[in-house]
């Protein structure tokens, strides 16, 4: 069975500061990763996600995440934050046999100016 | 905007009620996917349909049914309806049976 594990449930940080959102997944196939952005009092947005191919992923808004096999992660990092980057932020899997994503609980990034 | 719409934004009924969500996909898009977000579960994945057939289900409760019509809307119903079935209602759809997903708006059902 697929699932998902972020590690930290909320992630305050300074505008303009690196920050890195930690997902680590579980399974022993092939997978297909995803993040995800809800702004508040909105649906999810994605955000980037991987496939296969380049184990960097580049996404929308600045935002890049990589793939790492060996450690089953898929942390994503934005290297200078902007207040509007407040957001909460889910990681995703579908792996094997499964069509369907398993979601993370969401971290929540909260950006301060 | 994804392109996913909703109806309605907001929903306030009672115990023991039913009420009815309503989804429309992308264009082009074959699947719905209906996802409960509550603080205490998180994103729940319910029930998805692909070209108007149940295609997998999740933790959808037998009180909950859905369905999607020839048009490919989707329709969520909840019945008998409890406190806890308060939440965040989403739809998301996609182009295939699995693969990435644009979600809806939501809809906020408080059940009082």
């Amino acid at each position: 069975a697929q699932s998902v594990t972020q590690l930290d449930s909320q992630v305050p940080v300074f505008e303009e500061a690196p920050v890195e959102l930690r997902c680590n997944y579980s399974s022993s196939v092939s997978v297909y990763l995803f993040w995800y952005v809800q702004y508040p009092n909105q649906g999810l947005q994605l955000l980037l996600k991987y496939l296969s191919g380049s184990t960097l992923v580049k996404g929308i808004n600045g935002f890049e995440a990589e793939f790492n096999k060996s450690q089953t992660s898929f942390h994503l990092r934005k290297p200078s934050v902007h207040i509007s980057d407040t957001a909460e932020y889910f990681c995703a899997v579908i792996s094997g046999g499964s069509y369907i994503p398993t979601f993370g609980r969401g971290t929540s990034l909260i950006v301060h100016p | 905007d994804s392109g996913v719409t909703q109806t309605p934004k907001h929903l306030i009924t009672a115990t023991g009620q039913r009420v009815t969500l309503r989804c429309s996909p992308r264009s082009g898009d074959l699947s719905v996917y209906w996802y409960q977000q509550s603080l205490d579960q998180g994103l729940q994945f319910l029930i998805q349909y692909y070209n108007g057939e149940e295609r997998a289900k999740g933790n959808i409760l037998e009180r909950f049914s859905a369905q999607q019509f020839p048009d490919l809307h989707s329709e969520l119903n909840l019945s008998s309806l409890e406190l806890g079935d308060s939440a965040l209602y989403f739809c998301a759809s996609s182009e295939g049976t699995s693969g990435w997903q644009f979600f809806g708006p939501g809809t906020r059902l408080t059940v009082l």
